[in-house]
């Protein structure tokens, strides 16, 4: 079975340009997550989905980022204009239930010059 | 509010050396799971363990062992005779699930440096 697939791997961009980050989760996985994650700390929430709904979107910063998950499976995660504090590792993450163990993609590496 | 503290930032021990990893926790749910991360340098964060609040039993899974202590929000990882394999970042994480508006939170992460 294939898991939590995200891409691109890597991303490069300058300043004030948008970007997008694309997520598959595991099928069947209800719930899905996407985390920011700086160097040296640890995941940091953004967005929870459950299905299509963002059940819990207070830690992520409206007024550039957005996210959608159309018919709840996949999800894309964009961030207009990006800063060069946006600089970090996304991950995405699904699970099938509330305590259930969340899988996690490889991630995507920004880097905003 | 919920929240997971790994004190130990960094720990470097020789190969074959036991080791072990702090993580404490807060929640005020009755309701919890613990989950332990690896994180090797290519970054997929890979599924280790999950303890729910209901069982403090500790585990074993070969040179992996656990203690799940709720009378000191702890949920201790040590790993036996170390393998430089075992190199990476370790995260310690937790999800209340008393509620409807539940969310996993990890830890700081310790990095792990085993020496040959």
């Amino acid at each position: 079975e294939a898991g939590v697939v995200q891409s691109p791997r890597y991303k490069i961009i300058e300043k004030k340009q948008p970007v997008a980050f694309w997520c598959n989760p595991i099928s069947g996985h209800n719930t899905l997550y996407w985390y920011r994650q700086n160097l040296g700390q640890g995941p940091e929430l953004l967005i929870r989905y459950e299905n299509e709904e963002a059940v819990d979107d207070s830690q992520l910063p409206k007024d550039r980022f957005s996210a959608e998950r159309l018919k709840g499976v996949d999800s894309t995660l964009k961030i207009q204009p990006a800063e060069l504090g946006d600089s970090a590792v996304y991950l995405c993450a699904s699970t099938g239930g509330a305590g259930a163990e969340a899988f996690f993609g490889q991630g995507t590496r920004l880097t905003v010059v | 509010a919920q929240k997971v503290t790994q004190a130990q930032t960094e720990i470097s021990v020789v190969e074959k050396e036991d080791v072990t990893l702090d993580c404490v926790y807060e929640t005020r749910d009755t309701t919890y799971y613990l989950f332990w991360y690896k994180q090797p340098p290519s970054g997929e964060l890979v599924f280790l363990i999950r303890r729910n609040s209901f069982d403090e039993q500790n585990e074993i899974s070969g040179r992996y062992s656990w203690n799940f202590q709720k009378s000191t929000s702890s949920f201790n990882f040590t790993i036996t005779a170390s393998q430089v394999v075992d190199s990476a970042v370790y995260f310690c994480a937790l999800i209340s699930v008393g509620g409807s508006n539940y969310k996993l939170t990890f830890g700081k992460g310790t990095l792990l440096t085993v020496n040959p």
